[in-house]
C-alpha cells in the first residue's frame, strides 16, 4: 500500500514557540492532504483540508492562523503550531490523497506526538 | 449528539472469540463506511471499506451496515492477540464538493491469550 511519513514523529517544545510538522507521501502524488487531531481515547477530528497550490480549508473552529498549513508540492504538507500552548498538546495525524482515488484511498501517517510545556 | 457514536469501551476478550463493534449516525447523507485499525500512537490502517447496506467479508473480518437503521458493525472471529488495538468506524460525507471521514471515537479492543 501507499506509504505516508511524518516528521517528527515527537517534539517537546516550550510554550509560546512554533513546531512544524511535516507529512510526506512517499510513492504517490498526494493532491490533497488531510489534517487531524487527537486527544487521548478520542476520536481523530479533521483540522483542516489542503489540496496542493491552494489554500487550506479550514473545519468550524479551528484557528487558521494558529495552525499554517501549506502544501507546497505533491508530496509534502507542513503543518506548523503557532505560539504553542499547553492545551495544543496532542497527537498529530496527516492523511493523503491522490487524485481520483476513492475516499477509502486515504493513507494516514504515524502521528506526530507534541507536547508543549 | 455526535454525528457518530461508538462505544469507547474498553472491550476485552478471550483469544479465539467472535468480537462484534458498533457504530450508530444520525447523518443519513453518508456516503461510505469504514473500519480503522489503530494500534498505540501509530496511525490508523483501513480494515473494511463498504458503502452499501449488507455484508462484506476479508478473511476473518465482516463489515455490516444496515443503512435503515444507521447502523454498523464490523465482526472479528478467531479473534487474535495480535487484533488487540483501537478500532475507529468512520463515515465519509460530501461538503461543498469536498469528500470528508467523520469518525467515531474508538473502541479499544484487548485480546486475553
Amino acid at each position: 500500500g501507499a506509504v505516508v511519513s511524518q516528521h517528527p514523529s515527537r517534539v517537546i517544545c516550550k510554550s509560546g514557540t512554533s513546531v512544524k510538522i511535516e507529512c510526506r507521501s512517499l510513492d504517490f502524488q498526494a493532491t490533497t492532504m488531510f489534517w487531524y487531531r487527537q486527544f487521548p481515547k478520542q476520536s481523530l477530528m479533521l483540522m483542516a483540508t489542503s489540496n496542493e497550490g491552494s489554500k487550506a480549508t479550514y473545519e468550524q473552529g479551528v484557528e487558521k492562523d494558529k495552525f499554517l498549513i501549506n502544501h507546497a508540492s505533491l508530496t509534502l504538507s507542513t503543518l506548523t503550531v503557532t505560539s504553542a500552548h499547553p492545551e495544543d498538546s496532542s497527537f498529530y495525524i496527516c492523511s493523503a490523497r491522490e487524485e481520483g482515488t476513492r475516499i477509502d484511498e486515504q493513507y494516514f501517517g504515524p502521528g506526530t506526538r507534541l507536547t508543549v510545556t | 449528539q455526535k454525528e457518530v457514536e461508538q462505544d469507547p469501551g474498553p472491550l476485552s476478550v478471550p483469544e479465539g472469540a467472535i468480537v462484534s463493534l458498533n457504530c450508530t449516525y444520525s447523518n443519513s447523507a453518508f456516503q461510505y463506511f469504514m473500519w480503522y485499525r489503530q494500534y498505540s500512537r501509530k496511525g490508523p490502517e483501513l480494515l473494511m471499506y463498504t458503502y452499501s447496506s449488507g455484508n462484506k467479508e476479508d478473511g476473518r473480518f465482516t463489515a455490516q451496515v444496515d443503512k435503515s437503521s444507521k447502523y454498523i458493525s464490523l465482526f472479528i472471529r478467531d479473534s487474535q492477540p495480535s487484533d488487540s488495538a483501537t478500532y475507529l468506524c468512520a463515515m465519509s460525507v460530501t461538503i461543498q464538493g469536498a469528500q470528508k471521514l467523520v469518525f467515531g471515537q474508538g473502541t479499544r479492543l484487548t485480546i486475553n491469550p
